[in-house]
């Protein structure tokens, strides 16, 4: 079946670039997907990037989504203490369930 | 006010009981979906339902059921709660599409305890 995997946690200084990583196996993975989620709140959908693409930046997000070797990754220029969460790596392909699968999650430590 | 509204947000009761989770959205979203999150286990889907007539069972599905009332409200119920259902449970919300993806949109969540 589909697996998503992730780094438990990443500590990194105010000011730095973050950069989590997830690796996945499903091959018909069409949508992946970075999501956020923060202490007692939902998951908040930060990205998704198409699988016929490699790149995609928004503002201080860039996703590298490299299909031949199933490796996604989410880097965050000069994180602040506000991106301080969780983040979840998720996929989805036209096959199967036809819903999301989720990686168990990186906690980021933003520290000052 | 949420697009996806989730209640209780707390709920603690104790072993055997009938709970009833509640989700409603305002979205205009037809496909909803309930997940329960375990602390280093990601987040885990339960049932999803594409539209009113349509109800799926997900990978732990065991346990629980699903009633979609209408297009807006997804509820899922414990029949009789045991402890290792204890859990974040969250509902989500997409749009059909191309290609029949589209990005999820989650609920707060509703933090249910099982004594």
């Amino acid at each position: 079946g589909e697996d998503v995997e992730q780094s438990l946690f990443l500590s990194v200084r105010e000011g730095d670039s973050s950069v989590i990583n997830c690796t996945y196996t499903d091959s018909s993975s069409t949508y992946l997907y970075w999501y956020k989620q923060e202490p007692g709140a939902g998951l908040q959908l930060l990205t998704y990037i198409f699988s016929n693409m490699d790149m995609k930046q928004d503002q201080r997000l860039t996703v590298l989504l490299n299909k031949k070797d199933k490796h996604l990754s989410l880097r965050i220029a000069d994180t602040q203490t506000g991106d301080s969460a969780i983040y979840f790596c998720a996929e989805s392909s036209n096959t199967g369930r036809r819903a999301l699968t989720f990686g168990s999650g990186t906690r980021l430590q933003v520290q000052p | 006010d949420a697009d996806v509204t989730q209640t209780p947000r707390n709920r603690i009761t104790k072993t055997g009981k009938r709970i009833m989770l509640e989700c409603s959205q305002t979205k205009g979203h037809d496909r909803m979906y309930w997940y329960r999150q375990d602390p280093g286990l990601g987040l885990r889907l339960i049932y999803y339902s594409f539209d009113v007539k349509d109800i799926n069972k997900g990978e732990i599905s065991d346990g629980y059921s699903v009633s979609r009332q209408a297009q807006a409200k997804f509820s899922l119920s414990l029949e009789s709660a045991i402890p290792n259902q204890t859990a974040l449970y969250f509902c989500a919300t997409s749009a059909s599409g191309t290609g029949g993806n589209q990005p999820q949109h989650f609920g707060d969540g509703t933090r249910l305890s099982i004594l």
